[in-house]
């Protein structure tokens, strides 16, 4: 099963303008991490927020969670064409052990 | 993808064989999981290990198999019982069990496909 979802399913922007992508979810997690992936590889962390927090920076990387809406934001700022990746939520359901549910990704193709 | 390798990069089967991916970490990592991609897709968890000589499905396992005879090594069987073997496949691992956070971290995939 596939608890999150993100929007848009695909980005296009110029160099040096923001992206954000969005992400919802379900059910009650602990918390919520992004992950991006380049075309044919595996998945890198990005950056991990936790269920008590609502804003967390790193970089030219900023993403916010609402838990009562169930929902998260990744804004990459001043965007470069190597941003040019998929972008995957993922969620740490409450359950006990630690399985990542992923969310369908987000294709950003950022242009020179 | 550092400290995590998976072989081969690409594979090819034919219909009615049997094949293992490899993965293997140098991260000391407890929990070990498979993963399956489908074009455009996000991935679903096959297979998952928290301990040497255990391991639990996840939400796709039929067809496939694993094993955990070492800390560092999770094998995964695509065997002729999956239906749509074609696909992407990444194996993770995590340092954690149990409730917690922690950052998985990913190999570089096998893409399989069957001919």
């Amino acid at each position: 099963s596939q608890q999150g979802e993100e929007d848009p399913q695909a980005l296009s922007i110029q160099e040096g303008e923001n992206a954000t992508m969005n992400c919802s979810y379900k059910t009650s997690i602990n918390n919520l991490q992004w992950y991006r992936q380049n075309s044919g590889r595996g998945l890198v962390h990005l950056i991990l927020i936790r269920s008590n927090e609502r804003e967390k920076h790193s970089g030219r990387l900023r993403v916010t969670l609402d838990t009562s809406k169930k929902s998260s934001s990744l804004l990459i700022t001043a965007s470069r064409a190597a941003d040019t990746a998929s972008y995957f939520c993922a969620t740490d359901t409450d359950t006990g052990f630690q399985k990542l549910v992923f969310g369908t990704g987000t294709r950003l193709l950022v242009s020179p | 993808d550092g400290g995590i390798t998976q072989s081969p990069k690409y594979l090819f089967r034919k219909e009615g064989q049997n094949v293992t991916l490899s993965c293997e970490q140098n991260l000391n990592h407890d929990a070990m999981y498979w993963y399956r991609q489908d074009p455009g897709q996000g991935l679903r968890l096959i297979y998952y290990s928290q301990i040497v000589n255990d391991f639990q499905k996840g939400d796709i396992a039929e067809g496939y198999s694993v094993s955990r005879e070492k800390k560092e090594s999770f094998p995964l069987t695509v065997t002729s019982a999956q239906k749509n073997p074609t696909a992407f496949y990444l194996c993770a691992s995590s340092s954690i069990a149990g409730v917690g956070t922690d950052t998985q971290y990913f190999g570089p995939g096998t893409r399989l496909t069957v001919l």
